[in-house]
């Protein structure tokens, strides 16, 4: 079974400054789908970017983009120009290509301090 | 365009009473899943339907929990009886069949009492 790890349970970060949350998984598959998901104390999960296996090139979304590392099953979430809004839980998620479940790991608090 | 929408948005009742939580999916979205988040053990699946049709239940914590899906839009996630340890937030979520990505709903917060 695939499983995720976030191994920093809170980190912050000064208002414009950049931040690195940490993400590793294990599986056994080649082909998959890697997600970072922000949840605010809204609650809603909102999805920030997502990354296919077989692509080597890094995903990136505005201020938001990620470093995977697929020998090492890495995929590390950075946050240029950190704002305000940015403070959230941030979830790391797993989802093989021909399944539907997404594996989530246990969040990463961020906050962000003006 | 409407996202998913879950309703109730908040629900507190007592032990023993019946729950039922509701999701509206996405237009045109096929694949629909129910996700229970706590502290304890974080985000996980419950069950998940493709064109209506429950494909993997085996989330669903036992039988007191029972999930519908009667049409393309429209699904319920029912406890009976509740207990306080259900107590979670429960989000909804849709996505095309054999995509990627999950949209998720805003959430229900349940308190059991």
């Amino acid at each position: 079974a695939q499983t995720v790890t976030q191994s920093q349970p809170e980190m912050s970060v000064q208002e414009a400054e950049t931040v690195t949350l940490s993400c590793t998984y294990d599986t056994s598959e080649s082909d998959y789908y890697l997600f970072w998901y922000k949840q605010p104390p809204s609650r809603q999960m909102i999805l920030v970017i997502r990354q296919e296996a077989y692509k080597q090139q890094n995903a990136t979304e505005n201020r938001f983009s990620v470093n995977f590392q697929k020998a090492a099953k890495s995929f590390s979430l950075k946050i240029s120009d950190s704002q305000l809004g940015d403070a959230a839980m941030y979830f790391c998620a797993y989802r093989s290509k021909n399944g539907n479940k997404l594996v989530f790991g246990a969040g990463t608090i961020l906050r962000v301090k003006s | 365009d409407a996202g998913v929408i879950q309703s109730p948005r908040h629900e507190v009742t007592e032990m023993g009473q019946e729950v039922t939580l509701r999701c509206k999916p996405i237009s045109g979205h096929n694949s629909l899943f129910w996700y229970r988040q706590t502290m304890m053990r974080g985000l996980e699946l419950l069950i998940y339907f493709n064109n209506n049709v429950p494909i993997d239940d085996s989330g669903m914590p036992e039988d007191r929990f029972s999930a519908k899906m009667p049409n393309a839009s429209f699904s319920t996630l029912k406890i009976q009886p509740s207990e306080p340890r259900d107590s979670a937030v429960y989000f909804c979520a849709s996505s095309l069949q054999g995509a990627d990505t999950q949209y998720f709903g805003p959430g229900t917060r349940l308190t059991v009492l």
